[in-house]
């Protein structure tokens, strides 16, 4: 699992309130990526990050923002939850092309 | 940026067929093709990929084939088993620019 855990796992929340998810990596990688995983959309980026305090948007970044101020953690934050960002989240490293994913945040916004 | 197809969207054979997936890419400077594969509640897992200087790969029961000129590769499951059963995400990129774009998914069941 290269060493990547997700926090929490699952979470209900409603909308209009901050959420804060966590990715954590034990190995040093220096590429952080999160995706959210819906039906018939695949995995899409949100943002990603090459480094501390190095972060950039991906294509559905919009009502996200990141942020990587140590190697090990990546967190992504939902200011103001909405029921669009129902979903589910994966963290993922990259290493030598291969990416290896976290084991997935379940987010409810009700 | 990359437009990325992914054919058929669900596939059902029965266990001992072959299967076969394909991708369509839009961009022509891609040279980095995986497949990954994802089990129900699972996390996605790589299972195979191909550089672009090889036109096919082969690991087991699994394959991939390429073709650059047309933009297209292709996953091909032989001798198809129940735990073939997943969704199967092709992700074509720039080798070592590591940002995949992946296709939609091909959910793929296996009738035993």
């Amino acid at each position: 699992d290269a060493g990547i855990t997700q926090s929490p796992r699952h979470k209900v929340t409603e909308t209009g309130t901050p959420v804060t998810l966590r990715c954590h990596q034990t190995e040093n990688h220096r590429y952080m990526y999160w995706y959210r995983q819906d039906p018939g959309h695949g995995l899409r980026l949100i943002h990603y990050s090459y480094g501390v305090k190095d972060t950039d948007k991906g294509e559905v970044s919009d009502g996200y923002s990141v942020s990587r101020s140590k190697t090990e953690d990546f967190l992504l934050t939902l200011e103001s939850a909405t029921s669009s960002q129902t979903s589910v989240y994966f963290c993922a490293i990259s290493l030598n092309n291969e990416q290896f994913f976290g084991p997935g945040t379940r987010l409810t916004v009700l | 940026g990359e437009n990325v197809e992914q054919h058929p969207s669900t596939l059902s054979v029965q266990e001992g067929d072959s299967a076969v997936i394909k991708c369509t890419y839009s961009d022509s400077a891609s040279n980095y093709f995986p497949w990954y594969k994802q089990e129900l509640g699972k996390r996605p897992q790589l299972i195979i990929d191909i550089r672009s200087n090889v036109g096919e790969k082969k690991d087991q029961r699994i394959a991939v084939t390429l073709n650059k000129t047309a933009k297209h590769f292709s996953l091909h499951i032989t001798e198809t088993q129940p735990e073939d059963s997943a969704v199967y995400f092709c992700a074509p990129s720039m080798e070592y620019g590591n940002k995949l774009v992946f296709g939609a998914g091909t959910i793929l069941r296996v009738k035993s």
